[in-house]
């Protein structure tokens, strides 16, 4: 079946590094793909997706590229804040398989001044 | 428009009471979703309906949980009897397509004693 893994946390930066946060996935269609983002004490907010291979997808700063050759969605920024601290989670919806979210374990990150 | 809004924001019960937890979606917006979040599962989906008819309950842990949607504004998460491993953070979510953005709400924590 489909499914989203996602690198463990909590991952702990400083302020203005660059930020990696890598997902790959399995599917047996051509799904589409999302992060969303958890601050604290709220509920998941879309950050960006992407619907086929090779599109990017941005917001905020945060960039993701489908990468269908490698099945992978990794999230980027070229320098964090400390408001970026938060869960961030992979998901993917295959049309083939009913389109539910299918939602990757999430990934915790502390940014420190 | 006023978002996702669940209520409670916080319920505390005792083993084998009645939880009924509640949720007012987006107008317009013809898809609603139950999850629920643990440090253990991560996000689970348990049911989703479209047009306030549901359509995927697999994720439905047991029968002690049952939800409905009477109409097109309110849908209620009932969980009878509750016990410790219920305890979780629930959120209800809606959407205009079934793989298009989610909208979640800020968040059920339910804690069953």
């Amino acid at each position: 079946g489909n499914s989203v893994t996602q690198m463990e946390g909590p991952v702990t930066l400083s302020e203005e590094a660059f930020l990696t946060i890598n997902c790959t996935y399995t599917a047996t269609g051509y799904p589409s793909l999302f992060w969303y983002v958890q601050y604290p004490g709220e509920g998941l907010q879309l950050l960006l997706k992407a619907t086929k291979a090779d599109d990017k997808g941005s917001n905020k700063g945060f960039e993701a590229t489908y990468r269908k050759e490698t099945t992978s969605f990794h999230l980027e920024k070229g320098s964090v804040q400390v408001s970026d601290s938060a869960v961030y989670f992979c998901a993917l919806s295959d049309r083939n398989q009913g389109g539910k979210l299918i939602f990757g374990q999430g990934t915790e990150l502390s940014v420190k001044p | 428009d006023a978002g996702v809004i669940q209520s409670p924001r916080h319920e505390v019960t005792e083993m084998g009471q009645e939880v009924t937890l509640r949720c007012k979606p987006i107008s317009g917006h013809d898809y609603l979703f139950w999850y629920r979040q643990t440090m253990m599962r991560g996000l689970e989906l348990l049911i989703y309906f479209n047009n306030n008819v549901p359509i995927d309950d697999s994720g439905m842990p047991e029968d002690r949980f049952s939800a409905k949607m009477p109409n097109a504004s309110f849908s209620t998460l009932k969980i009878q009897p509750s016990e410790p491993r219920d305890s979780a953070v629930y959120f209800c979510a809606c959407g205009t397509g079934i793989n298009d953005e989610q909208f979640f709400g800020p968040g059920t924590r339910l804690t069953v004693l």
